[in-house]
């Protein structure tokens, strides 16, 4: 059975660096799919933050790209996320998730999250 | 303002079904596969439909999904407290580049 777990701190202040941390046991995530984040800030929906495989490939949200950057450690079968200039509208609950996508350059006609973690709380406050 | 429009609430008593719509566009629903999800209160979003009408093992066959145009619509039949939850579609957005969510759908069995 596959399992996500994040960690990470839970408070970040305003125009520092949100770091978070994805372990995933039960596969590999060097034996395929694209990993990758979610947000859902307090009460509201979801937003697809951006994904990545361990070949390199990766997707992200354009309103986020700028600041967003997704690692894979394939030795410690975790991957990552960092999001930079943080402010109070990046509190939301984080979740990672396993993705299945089907895409021919760039365009993915399947996408969709199969497996994901319980979820982290990460407020942006000073 | 969510690219993917699904009404916010909905209520139906138990035992009945209910239909749940997610309206999009030719960029998105329209050309590409459309997944659902289920949030029940304060836990992570569980994947129910995938590729518009896919059931992963363990969901039963109540819950279904089917797609028509730019239009793709969730149903539960014989319904229960337990299925008291947010309902979220999600597909990709070919102009976007980007995944894509509905708002959501509180479900209330009554």
């Amino acid at each position: 059975q596959v399992q996500l777990q994040e960690s990470g701190p839970g408070l970040v202040k305003p125009s520092e660096t949100l770091s978070l941390t994805c372990a995933v046991s039960g596969f590999s995530i060097s034996s395929g799919y694209y990993w990758g984040w979610i947000r859902q800030p307090p009460g509201k929906g979801l937003e697809w933050i951006g994904s990545m495989s361990h070949s390199g490939g990766s997707y992200y949200n354009p309103s986020l790209r700028s600041r967003v950057t997704i690692s894979l450690d394939t030795s410690k079968n975790q991957f990552s996320l960092k999001l930079s200039s943080v402010t109070a509208a990046d509190t939301a609950v984080y979740y990672c998730a396993r993705r299945v996508g089907y895409c021919n350059a760039g365009d993915c006609y399947v996408h969709y999250f199969d497996y994901w973690g319980q979820g982290t709380l990460v407020s942006v406050s000073s | 303002q969510s690219v993917l429009t699904q009404p916010p609430s909905m209520s139906a008593a138990p035992g009945q079904k209910v239909t749940i719509s997610c309206s999009g566009s030719s960029s998105n629903i329209g050309n590409n596969y459309v997944s659902w999800y289920q949030q029940l209160p304060g836990t992570a979003p569980k994947l129910l439909i995938y590729e518009n009408d896919k059931r992963p093992s363990g969901i039963p066959d109540r819950f279904s999904g089917s797609k028509s145009g730019s239009s793709a619509t969730l149903g539960i039949t014989g319904l229960q407290t337990g299925d008291e939850a947010d309902y979220y579609c999600g597909t990709w957005d070919s102009s976007l580049s980007a995944g894509v969510f509905g708002g959501g759908t509180k479900l209330t069995v009554l």
